[in-house]
């Protein structure tokens, strides 16, 4: 089957970091472009990061820029996302995508990163 | 960066009966290959986005004939041509054309 498995969202304190992994299965991860969209709590779709399917092309949204860090490791078919100076706008489910055919035609379950003291 | 807007923001539905959202873009969505770069997902109460349409017209893998999109440039439409108890969630369309994709705020459908 077909998926992908985020883990590693919990609550943290503002000026806090937090590693996201999305454990991909199912597929060849390494072919695929890979993506991070968020959802804050009752609040619609926000992309976030992009990492090509070789690791070398990254990019960021302005709101992350500097701060959140997307990489992967294709041997082990898991994305990450690293997350530095979290602030509590960045309170959100984390969801991961996969990039196939022009649209997210696989989504993760989600993992929630509450900022908060 | 291409701004997505979608319309109406809640949209009360009959099972059986048709149901339409309007999606407008920025900025065209159509590039030079003939294709139009814009997504439909829909995602259900407690789940994660599923993804309906890409390319503006073509129907995603499993995903039900009741269901189409439409509409060239700015201009989009996801048509719904009978509505079962099944289809409420919020819809947003996205924009691939360019980074960093945006989408629409969302439509929420719910049953009468």
């Amino acid at each position: 089957e077909v998926q992908l498995v985020e883990s590693g969202g919990d609550l943290v304190q503002p000026g806090g970091s937090l590693r996201l992994s999305c454990a991909a299965s199912g597929f060849t991860f390494a072919n695929y472009w890979m993506y991070w969209v968020r959802q804050a709590p009752g609040k619609g779709l926000v992309w976030v990061s992009r990492i090509q399917s070789d690791g070398a092309g990254t990019i960021y949204a302005d709101s992350v820029k500097g701060r959140f860090t997307i990489s992967r490791d294709n041997a082990k078919n898991t994305l990450y996302l690293q997350m530095n100076s979290l602030r509590a706008d960045d309170t959100a489910v984390y969801y991961c995508a996969r990039r196939g055919g022009s649209a997210f035609d696989i989504w993760g379950r989600g993992t929630l990163v509450t900022v908060s003291s | 960066d291409i701004v997505v807007t979608q319309s109406p923001l809640s949209l009360p539905v009959t099972p059986g009966e048709p149901a339409s959202i309007s999606c407008r873009s920025s900025q065209s969505l159509l590039k030079s290959d003939g294709n139009n770069y814009l997504e439909w997902y829909l995602q259900k109460p407690g789940q994660s986005p599923r993804l309906l349409i890409y390319l503006g017209s073509n129907r995603a893998s499993g995903v039900p004939d009741r269901f189409s999109g439409s509409g060239s440039g700015t201009d989009f439409t996801l048509k719904i041509s009978r509505v079962e108890a099944e289809d409420v969630g919020v819809y947003y369309c996205m924009q691939g054309l360019q980074m960093p994709l945006t989408f629409g705020g969302g439509t929420k459908v719910e049953i009468k």
